[in-house]
């Protein structure tokens, strides 16, 4: 059964921290890695990762994946409140779109 | 850019009642998702849609149908809601293997 795991579930750091959030996966002919943020409403798409070793960026985030290890991370450097939301990480299935999501990780930044 | 509605934002609806739930997306994409959202399990896949008139089970169909009438539509459908369906609805859609753009969501109330 395909599966993917997120930790931790929640995680409340101070403004300014620096926060990683892990995905673990294991997903029958995997293709690609998606990380989603969710604040009150719908899921917007953040990064999809298919090429193992090959860090993506934009602005604070950032994220990478081992494909060997079969894991991803994603980094959020110098933490906004804005930043307060749960992320979501996803398995894609090669030849299809049909996504499998972990539990998602509550993040929470204090001022 | 890309939009997916969904008919309502909240709903409340008592044991037995038929349910359906709308959503629209205006990109032209083939393939239309319907998940479902509870806390500490994630996203779970209940249906999706390749084509119209075309659909495939989720990994939890069971108490949900759906209807795939025209390209832009996809609706979810509840023929008697229980308690247990009470829960956050989100639709998606998608093409290829590019991410998947969500709706705003439907948090359903049985009571």
């Amino acid at each position: 059964e395909d599966k993917v795991v997120q930790s931790p579930l929640s995680l409340v750091v101070h403004e300014g921290d620096t926060v990683t959030l892990n995905c673990s996966y294991e997903v029958t002919n995997f293709r690609s890695l998606l990380w989603y943020k969710q604040e009150k409403k719908a899921p917007t798409f953040l990064f999809m990762l298919t090429s193992s070793g090959i860090e993506k960026k934009s602005g604070r985030l950032s994220s990478i994946l081992d494909k060997k290890e079969l894991f991803s991370i994603l980094n959020i450097t110098a933490t906004q409140t804005g930043d307060s939301a749960v992320y979501l990480c996803a398995g894609q299935i090669q030849g299809a779109q049909k996504l499998v999501f972990g539990q998602g990780t509550r993040l929470t930044i204090n001022p | 850019d890309v939009k997916v509605t969904q008919s309502s934002r909240y709903l409340v609806k008592r044991t037995g009642e038929k349910v359906f739930l709308e959503c629209v997306q205006d990109m032209d994409h083939e393939n239309m998702f319907w998940y479902r959202q509870d806390p500490g399990l994630g996203l779970r896949l209940i249906y999706f849609s390749y084509d119209v008139k075309m659909k495939e089970k989720g990994d939890i169909p069971e108490g949900y149908s759906v209807s795939r009438e025209k390209k832009e539509r996809f609706s979810l459908i509840l023929e008697s809601a229980s308690t247990n369906q009470t829960s956050m609805y989100l639709c998606a859609s998608g093409e290829g293997s590019d991410t998947q753009y969500f709706g705003p969501g439907t948090r359903l109330t049985v009571l």
